[in-house]
């Protein structure tokens, strides 16, 4: 199985600081993605990218940046951090191939006060 | 514009019955489908997938149903445990060069013991 880990796994701030969640995956996967998860909302994209330093935006990407200077390292920025961002974050990556899905990590649970 | 739909919401069953869970989408170009588990705590991992060339696909116990002429896809579970209890979510893929699954928005399954 696919390696993703998100670090940190649990986190709780305060309204208007920065924050950076990382995503690192050892499979050398081509495509990673960052979404947040939130009661009767599913999974909804904030950002992907389809290579070292080429990203784009989900539908959600309003108070978020990513970035990506390594392929196996994808990193969500919250500038600055507001309660309706309080959620579940979750990472995933695929190679691209067809009847390749996404591999998940076990996401970060941010709590914003 | 939710572009899989995805039903119910919710979802509770004896152990031993057959949970189904359905999903319809609207984008003809959508060519892999698949079915996501999540347990509490975790992110989602792959479940089963098909592709629109085939009606069904079987593994152990769960099956996916796929009609592509209704754009319709279902997920059974048979002879469910509680161990089944988890958030089920369908994905849909698709167009040459997409790599930007659209998601249902998930149902809770649990199983009485």
């Amino acid at each position: 199985d696919a390696g993703i880990t998100q670090s940190p796994r649990h986190k709780v701030t305060e309204t208007g600081t920065p924050v950076t969640l990382r995503c690192h995956q050892t499979e050398n996967h081509r495509y990673m993605y960052w979404y947040r998860q939130d009661p009767g909302h599913g999974l909804r994209l904030i950002h992907y990218s389809y290579g070292v330093k080429d990203t784009d935006k989900g539908e959600v990407s309003d108070g978020y940046s990513v970035s990506r200077s390594k392929t196996e390292d994808f990193l969500l920025t919250l500038e600055s951090a507001t309660s309706s961002q309080t959620s579940v974050y979750f990472c995933a990556s695929t190679s691209g191939d067809s009847n390749q899905p996404q591999h998940f990590g076990d996401g970060t649970r941010l709590s914003i006060l | 514009q939710q572009q899989v739909k995805q039903s119910p919401q919710s979802l509770i069953v004896q152990k031993g019955g057959i949970p189904i869970i359905n999903c319809a989408y609207e984008n003809t170009a959508f060519d892999y489908f698949p079915w996501y588990q999540q347990f509490p705590g975790k992110g989602p991992a792959l479940l089963i997938a098909i592709r629109p060339d085939v009606s069904e696909k079987k593994e152990g116990r769960f099956t996916i149903s796929f009609n592509k002429s209704a754009k319709q896809f279902s997920l059974h579970i048979m002879d469910s445990q509680p161990g089944d209890s988890a958030t089920y979510f369908c994905a849909a893929r698709g167009g040459r060069g997409s790599y930007i699954p659209t998601f249902g928005r998930g149902t809770s399954l649990i199983v009485h013991p």
